[in-house]
């Protein structure tokens, strides 16, 4: 079944930690991307991609980094973690091509930042 | 660049009584026009979307929402709510200029029995 995947759903950590989230798409989509959600928040794009070997920044400043080495697999890596870290992540793909094409969003990655 | 204003932050309603929920946007082109939900602990999922052609669009769940061109609106409504219906609601625009996506603050639909 065609779907996207987030690992973990829940994560506390202490801070200065390394942190890797995981997101997976098997519904074939080109474009992938990352937003943080806060309560009472418009959702805020912090990474995006295109395609393999394509990471671009979003409109939200992030010190996080992505990669895109295969085009079911858009991970996001924090190197030093802080409590103003702590947020929702959401991972999302769309089809590539026009701004018509909706958005399909993983559960989400809860992370607390102590 | 676009903007989204969802005009209520909480909208409680009582079991099988009618809710709009509202959204307003701002662009410069023309828009594509989304609705989202979310349940507690998921990530988003597609109510219902404008593109083109009727301004009324029928979306899941009994969900319709109004494209109004002149007044830059795209309200959701239902005529008849359940407990289930209990969760956060995003409307969302995109746009021909080549901006990303942009998603209001959310409102939070609480049905109450």
């Amino acid at each position: 079944e065609a779907d996207i995947y987030q690992t973990p759903r829940y994560l506390v950590i202490g801070t200065g930690k390394k942190i890797t989230l995981e997101c997976s798409q098997t519904m074939g989509h080109d474009k992938m991307y990352w937003y943080q959600q806060d309560p009472g928040m418009e959702l805020h794009l912090i990474h995006y991609s295109y395609g393999v070997n394509s990471t671009e920044k979003g409109d939200l400043s992030s010190e996080s980094t992505v990669s895109r080495i295969r085009t079911e697999h858009f991970p996001l890596t924090l190197e030093s973690a802080r409590p103003s870290h702590t947020s929702q992540y959401l991972c999302a793909s769309s089809l590539a091509g026009g701004p018509e094409n909706e958005q399909f969003f993983g559960p989400g990655t809860r992370l607390t930042v102590l | 660049a676009q903007s989204v204003t969802q005009l209520d932050s909480q909208v409680p309603v009582f079991e099988e009584a009618p809710v709009e929920l509202r959204c307003n946007y701002s662009s410069s082109v023309s828009v594509y026009l989304f609705w989202y939900v979310q349940y507690p602990n998921q990530g988003l999922q597609l109510l219902l979307k404008y593109l083109s052609g009727s301004t009324l669009v029928k979306g899941i769940n009994g969900f319709e929402a109004e494209f109004n061109k002149s007044q830059t609106s795209f309200h959701l409504r239902k005529p008849s709510v359940h407990i289930s219906d209990t969760a956060e609601y995003f409307c969302a625009v995109s746009d021909l200029g080549g901006n990303d996506m942009r998603f209001g603050a959310g409102t939070r639909l609480t049905v109450k029995p």
